[in-house]
């Protein structure tokens, strides 16, 4: 089992509409949860961090975490075509703090106007 | 400089010579990684370093590849006899959430091409 799995996607949403990005992690023991977006020939920028079970909310996009499904999310509302890119999530290894973080192989979003 | 610094930006080399990249990490950040992207690819973890502990190395694929980090600061990712399959981007970051894994910012990358 991948430490952090994504489906590549690619995922096509229009403009106006609410992409729904996912993530699953096999590490129990993960304390921090992080949402990374990647513009092609860019490197990442984090666009959130999570770190409670709950939803966290930042402008457009929501991020959800559920721990005992092992389970990250990111909502993007009102998707804009330069939301198209590829979104990563990424998880701490282990239960200490500290630890490396690993990365997902992402999800391709396309925003079509 | 104001981020993170890598270099080379680009870097051709035959198959089996060896390579070195350089990564600056942000004045004060106390954790530095390495990651490895292959084109279409995610971000493939290599190595981490964390202040004074030793270095978490269970990324690096191969006894071909090592890293260090020098005074807590620059760190220098060497690959050994380099074969094609090592052809990527390798991206280097850096933290500054002391005890915790914070946000990462990421250099620019160092691209390369083993013909």
């Amino acid at each position: 089992q991948k430490e952090v799995e994504q489906n590549s996607g690619p995922l096509s949403v229009p403009e106006g509409a609410i992409a729904s990005l996912n993530c699953t992690y096999s590490d129990r023991g993960s304390q921090s949860f992080f949402w990374y977006r990647q513009y092609s020939g860019k490197s990442p920028e984090l666009i959130m961090s999570i770190y409670s079970n709950g939803d966290k909310e930042d402008g457009r996009f929501t991020a959800q975490l559920n721990k005992a499904s092992q389970y990250v999310s990111l909502l993007i509302r009102d998707s804009q075509p330069s939301d198209s890119a590829t979104y990563l999530c990424a998880v701490n290894r282990g239960n200490q703090a500290g630890t490396a973080l690993i990365f997902g192989k992402g999800t391709t979003l396309s925003v079509s106007s | 400089g104001a981020g993170v610094s890598q270099s080379p930006s680009n870097k051709v080399t035959e198959k089996g010579k060896d390579v070195e990249l350089r990564c600056d990490p942000i004045s004060g950040h106390t954790a530095l990684y390495w990651y490895r992207q292959s084109l279409g690819q995610g971000l493939e973890f290599l190595i981490y370093f964390q202040g004074n502990s030793a270095p978490d190395k269970s990324g690096l694929p191969s006894d071909r590849f090592s890293a260090e980090r020098t005074g807590g600061s620059v760190s220098t990712l060497t690959i050994q006899r380099t074969q094609q399959e090592d052809s990527a981007v390798y991206l280097c970051a850096s933290s500054n959430r002391r005890g915790q894994t914070g946000e990462l910012f990421f250099g620019e990358g160092s691209r390369l091409t083993v013909l």
